[in-house]
């Protein structure tokens, strides 16, 4: 099955500077790579996703890239806030259904320091 | 449109007490809905999940169990609850197609203690 695994665990940056969140998965059938952010005591919610026909996406301040040959993807914030500090987590999917509909990273807390 | 509830927010229970998390989801029929365990605020441990009435998968033999009674209805349950239990509880709908997206209840924070 697929295997996401996510970098760093943790990432403090200040106000202003840029913050990176890379994932790599395993299954090259996976074509989509959506990006969750969770706020403390809250559920995750999508924040912006890719396509596998894609190799980037911006929307304002975040992008995602994506590697299809190196099956990595990644998360740009830049000009982070304080209301950007929250746990991150990428996911790949392609298409099933059951247990393997989404699989998750572990997830990256991101701290924006003021 | 379509939204999804999970009550309560947070319980404290006693250990060896039993457990109810009521999710629903409203504006769609048939939904897929999971069951995560979040520690420590970080990864999303997959518990269960079910794609219809009556039908669970587990994915980790635990103190827990879910059930299914009605469509829009996902529940987690325990007999009997263990320090262990004690964590960040989250229901999700995914809406399955192209792109699919999850959709999660606001959480509960159990404690046991």
């Amino acid at each position: 099955g697929e295997n996401v695994e996510q970098h760093p665990s943790t990432l403090s940056v200040q106000e202003g500077d840029s913050a990176v969140i890379k994932c790599t998965y395993s299954d090259s059938a996976s074509n989509y790579f959506p990006w969750y952010k969770q706020e403390l005591g809250k559920g995750p919610q999508l924040i912006i996703d890719i396509r596998s026909n894609v190799g980037e996406k911006k929307d304002q301040r975040i992008a995602v890239t994506l590697n299809k040959t190196a099956k990595h993807f990644s998360l740009h914030i830049t000009e982070t806030q304080p209301e950007d500090s929250a746990v991150y987590f990428c996911a790949a999917s392609k298409g099933d259904t059951g247990r393997r509909a989404l699989t998750f990273g572990s997830g990256t807390r991101l701290q924006v320091q003021p | 449109s379509q939204t999804i509830h999970q009550w309560p927010a947070t319980l404290v229970q006693p250990v060896g007490s039993p457990l109810s998390l009521e999710c629903t989801v409203e504006g769609t029929s048939n939904p897929n809905l999971y069951w995560y365990r979040q520690a420590a605020g970080r990864g999303l441990q997959l518990l269960f999940y079910s794609v219809g009435i009556g039908q669970i998968s587990s994915e980790v033999p635990q103190n827990l169990s879910a059930s299914r009674p009605q469509d829009r209805q996902f529940i987690l349950s325990s007999k009997k609850l263990l320090l262990s239990d004690s964590g960040f509880y989250l229901c999700a709908w995914f809406k399955q197609g192209a792109r699919t997206e999850a959709f999660f209840g606001q959480g509960t924070r159990l404690t046991v203690v």
